[in-house]
């Protein structure tokens, strides 16, 4: 069974540009969750989607982050326009209905300069 | 509002030597609690986890943790620390706000295995 996938494995853009960070959960997880780590900081929760629905984004920064997640399926998050504090490891992490242990990716790191 | 602290953001032991990762959280209902471990390069990995019931739970690698109640803990130990065993640590606790899944974690301990 393949893990949570996650897409690029590092991006390095110019303030003010867009990127997209896509995962790919574990077949059949209803449950998708994004989390961020700044620099010398704890893991912090972005948002969580059961199946095509976001059921909490309390955790998103700012209007500059929008994810999605069509079809109930993979997940992008898009930073529009990326700022310094941005950078970061953006984790992705998926788990079955009703259950509590999550499984997750490998992470993208994002540095923007 | 719930919180972790890792007590230490670097440890170091030798190899061979006790491993003893502190974790302490604050929440209002019982809570799950969760260690995870990072590899170099790699995502995160559930070590170990506790729901309900026995309060020493065993993992993988040889990890266990012990919750207790009345210390608000769970802290992570192995007897005997492998070089394998560097990574990091993060101790998470489960939101208690509506059973979504999510979770709070601690800041993340290094651990350094010398030989």
């Amino acid at each position: 069974e393949a893990g949570v996938t996650q897409f690029p494995s590092h991006s390095v853009i110019e303030k003010g540009q867009t990127v997209t960070l896509r995962c790919d959960p574990i077949s059949g997880h209803d449950n998708l969750y994004w989390y961020r780590r700044v620099m010398g900081k704890e893991i912090k929760f972005l948002l969580h989607f059961v199946k095509e629905s976001k059921q909490d984004e309390s955790g998103m920064p700012n209007n500059r982050f929008l994810a999605e997640r069509t079809g109930g399926t993979y997940s992008t998050l898009k930073v529009q326009p990326a700022e310094l504090e941005d950078s970061g490891v953006y984790f992705c992490a998926s788990s079955h209905a009703g259950q509590f242990e999550a499984f997750f990716g490998q992470g993208t790191r994002l540095t923007v300069v | 509002a719930q919180s972790v602290t890792q007590l230490g953001s670097h440890v170091s032991v030798s190899e061979g030597a006790l491993v003893l990762l502190r974790c302490n959280y604050s929440s209002s209902v019982p809570p799950y609690l969760f260690w995870y471990v990072q590899y170099p390069n790699q995502g995160l990995q559930l070590l170990l986890k506790y729901t309900t019931g026995a309060t020493l739970v065993k993992g993988i690698n040889g990890f266990e943790a012990e919750f207790k109640k009345s210390e608000t803990s769970f802290h992570l130990t192995k007897p005997s620390a492998h070089m394998s065993d560097a990574a990091e640590y993060f101790c998470a606790v489960s939101d208690d706000s509506g059973n979504t899944g999510k979770l709070i974690f601690g800041q993340g301990t290094t651990l350094q295995v010398k030989p």
